[in-house]
């Protein structure tokens, strides 16, 4: 069974520039979360999606966009980037609406803004 | 969403057995109480989750009273490996618009 995969490892961009993350989900998991770490704090919600429909979103500016694709992966896209968006993002995998407490974290991007 | 209070930072000797409380006060009846660790440049793993009295898992303990208004992580016997840093969840466990809202953790230091 494959886990929570995320690419790239590590990215650096510099401010106004667009980025896209991408996460493959765990075999058998329809639901994918998106959340920001910023360095000492825990991850903040960005935004969930439930078979290829967006299911909630945390505060985040519009310039925060994704999708789900028919196979569950997903893309994390962040518009105008701004120094504050330096953070590690992670993906989370459920195996539905039922299992939103026991999510399958992947490694993260380390996306970092100059 | 119930807010959760717990400590920034614990030590611990190897062997001991260490116990992080939690506190949430405001927590609701559908509400479970979840346990997440996360070791530096990885992302959080799941540990244990109960709803009341005592759940045991091979990882840890999580200890719950009556009044629910706060919760007892227990990791028996920690090794250097546990160093990380544990989250304490509080939220439903089913339904839409209900994402894990995670603290600050509390980060523990097993010293050898």
């Amino acid at each position: 069974e494959t886990g929570v995969t995320q690419s790239p490892t590590h990215l650096i961009k510099t401010r106004g520039q667009q980025v896209t993350l991408r996460c493959s989900s765990q075999s058998g998991h329809n639901t994918v979360s998106w959340y920001q770490q910023a360095l000492g704090q825990g991850p903040q919600f960005i935004f969930q999606y439930y078979r290829e429909e967006k299911n909630g979103r945390g505060n985040f500016p519009p310039r925060f966009s994704g999708l789900q694709f028919p196979n569950y992966s997903s893309e994390l896209n962040v518009n105008a980037l701004e120094l504050d968006d330096s953070a590690l993002y992670l993906c989370a995998s459920s195996a539905g609406l039922a299992d939103l407490n026991e999510q399958f974290f992947g490694p993260g991007t380390r996306l970092t803004v100059l | 969403l119930a807010k959760t209070t717990q400590p920034i930072s614990m030590d611990s000797y190897e062997g001991q057995e260490v116990n992080i409380t939690c506190s949430h006060n405001n927590i609701a009846t559908n509400d479970y109480i979840t346990w997440y660790q996360q070791f530096p440049s990885q992302g959080p793993r799941f540990i244990i989750q109960g709803y009341k009295t005592k759940v045991t898992n091979e990882v840890a303990s999580l200890f719950i009273p009556a009044d629910r208004k706060s919760s007892t992580l227990s990791l028996p016997r920690v090794s250097l490996s546990d160093t990380a840093v544990y989250y304490c969840l509080v939220g439903e466990s089913y339904g839409r618009d209900t994402p894990l809202v995670f603290g600050k953790g509390t980060r523990l230091s097993v010293i050898a």
